[in-house]
C-alpha cells in the first residue's frame, strides 16, 4: 500500500496568515500517461464528515474559496491557505488515488489560531 | 443537492454483524459510485469498498476482504455496508461517500453524516 505521510501533525497559524501542510507519499503518484498526480485534499471540522477541497493535486473543487490551493508533483504535495480565517480551523487529510485498493489516507495535520 | 443519509448509531457485542445503510438523493443514483471509508478514534480515515451503483460492481480492501459485504437497492436510492465478525478494532464512525467522477476515480465529493458503530460486550 501507498503510505501518505503528512507534516506537521498539528499547526497554529494568526489570522490572515499563511498556513502550510505538506504530504509524502511512499511512491509516485504521478500517472505518466496523462500527467496528472492522483492525490487530493480534504478538511474535516470537528463532528462533521470529511469535505473534498482539491483534487489532481491542485484543481479546486467547485465552493471552494480560492484561498486554498494545492501543489506539488510525483511524492512530494502541499495545501497552502493563503491567508488564514477563523472557519479554517479544521484537521486536513491527503489521499492518494493513483492505486486501488487500497485508497489511503496521511494521519491529519490539526489547523489551530495562534 | 445531493444528500447522503446514513443509518443510525449502533453498539454490537463482539462477534456479531452490523448492516448500515446510505440513502441517496438530489442525483441519478445507478450513475456513480460509492465508497465506503471509516474512522476510529483518533486513526486516520481508512477506505474500505467502493460499488457500481448501476451494475453492482464492488472492490474491496483486501484488510477487511471476506468480513464487509457492500450491496444496493437501486428502487430505494440505497447502499448497504455489512461488516461481520466484528472486534473492538471495528469502533469507528463509518462514512459512505459518492465517488465525484461518476465511475471509479476515488475523488469524495458527498458524504453521509457517518454512522457510528461501538462494538462492546
Amino acid at each position: 500500500d501507498i503510505v501518505m505521510t503528512q507534516s506537521p501533525d498539528s499547526l497554529a497559524v494568526s489570522l490572515g496568515e499563511r498556513a502550510t501542510i505538506n504530504c509524502k507519499s511512499s511512491q509516485s503518484v504521478l500517472y505518466s500517461s496523462n500527467n496528472k498526480n492522483y492525490l487530493a485534499w480534504y478538511q474535516q471540522k470537528p463532528g462533521q464528515p470529511p469535505k473534498l477541497l482539491i483534487y489532481w493535486a491542485s484543481t479546486r473543487e467547485s465552493g471552494v474559496p480560492d484561498r486554498f490551493s494545492g501543489s506539488g508533483s510525483g511524492t512530494d504535495f502541499t495545501l497552502t491557505i493563503s491567508s488564514l480565517q477563523a472557519e479554517d480551523v479544521a484537521v486536513y487529510y491527503c489521499q492518494q488515488y493513483y492505486t486501488i485498493p487500497p485508497y489511503t489516507f496521511g494521519q491529519g495535520t490539526k489547523l489551530e489560531i495562534k | 443537492q445531493v444528500q447522503l443519509v446514513q443509518s443510525g448509531a449502533e453498539v454490537k457485542e463482539p462477534g456479531a454483524s452490523v448492516k448500515v445503510s446510505c440513502k441517496a438523493s438530489g442525483y441519478t443514483f445507478i450513475s456513480y459510485v460509492i465508497h465506503w471509508v471509516r474512522q476510529a478514534p483518533g486513526q486516520r480515515l481508512e477506505w474500505m469498498a467502493w460499488i457500481n451503483a448501476g451494475n453492482g460492481n464492488t472492490k474491496y480492501s483486501q484488510k477487511l476482504q471476506g468480513r464487509v459485504t457492500i450491496t444496493r437497492d437501486t428502487s430505494a436510492s440505497t447502499a448497504y455496508m455489512e461488516l461481520s465478525s466484528l472486534r473492538s478494532e471495528d469502533t469507528a464512525v463509518y462514512y459512505c461517500a459518492r465517488d465525484r467522477n461518476g465511475m471509479v476515480q476515488g475523488t469524495l465529493d458527498y458524504w453521509g453524516q457517518g454512522t457510528l458503530v461501538t462494538v462492546s460486550s
